[in-house]
């Protein structure tokens, strides 16, 4: 993908709540969205993806959902815990593309 | 499966030095990649190889270098290191070249001083 912005960059729930993350992106040929958690001082790792022939895509208190026609996708945790503190980023393909592009990352904060 | 294996795990490099990053995974993935990591940044790539033989630019390659001899090997080179070069690398590893799931390794932390 050419550019992926996201927001917000930091993100404050109570142990509970909801958690909404959104990326927009640039390149409407785009073909592939994951989502990567990022503990902090550990490696990136895939926490769920989705394609461009899916609108939605749930694992359990986690899912993403794609609007092809705005260009964005959101990353949604339900039911937040403390061990959910990270740094999220998203990325998107491009179109035929062997390069991911980032966004800047979310640090989300979960308040016991 | 060890899956991908970065060392070092730190380095420190004075300006003008060299050094090797090496990267190698055992899960007989074609598409490897290297992203450096800037605080606040997010990730960005710096060079890939869609499989042994071959490797292209990414986003950032000015002062670094690589080579794919073999499928689990892919090492990044870094010549006369310069400040800007100070980041987290991370090697990471796919089975799908479009863009599927990466397997990260631990990442190199670099100072360059």
């Amino acid at each position: 993908g050419e550019n992926v912005e996201q927001h917000p960059s930091t993100l404050s729930v109570q142990e509970g709540d909801s958690a909404v993350i959104k990326c927009t992106y640039s390149d409407s040929a785009s073909n592939y969205f994951p989502w990567y958690k990022q503990e902090l001082g550990k490696r990136p790792q895939l926490i769920i993806d989705i394609r461009s022939n899916v609108g939605e895509k749930k694992d359990q208190r986690i899912a993403v959902t794609l609007n092809k026609t705005a260009k964005h996708f959101s990353l949604h945790i339900t039911e937040t815990q403390p061990e959910d503190s990270a740094v999220y980023f998203c990325a998107d393909s491009g179109a035929g593309s062997y390069q991911l592009t980032f966004g800047k990352g979310t640090k989300l904060s979960v308040i016991p | 499966n060890a899956g991908v294996t970065q060392t070092p795990k730190f380095r420190i490099l004075k300006i003008g030095q060299s050094m090797t990053l090496q990267c190698t995974q055992d899960m007989n993935h074609n598409y490897m990649y290297w992203y450096r990591q800037d605080p606040g940044m997010g990730l960005k790539l710096i060079y890939y190889s869609v499989g042994a033989g071959i490797t292209d630019k990414g986003e950032v390659p000015n002062g670094y270098n690589v080579s794919r001899s073999t499928t689990e090997d892919f090492p990044l080179r870094l010549e006369l290191a310069a400040p800007s070069q100070t980041s987290v690398y991370f090697c990471a590893s796919s089975y799908e070249g479009d863009g599927g799931p990466l397997h990260f390794g631990n990442g190199t932390r670099l100072t360059v001083t």
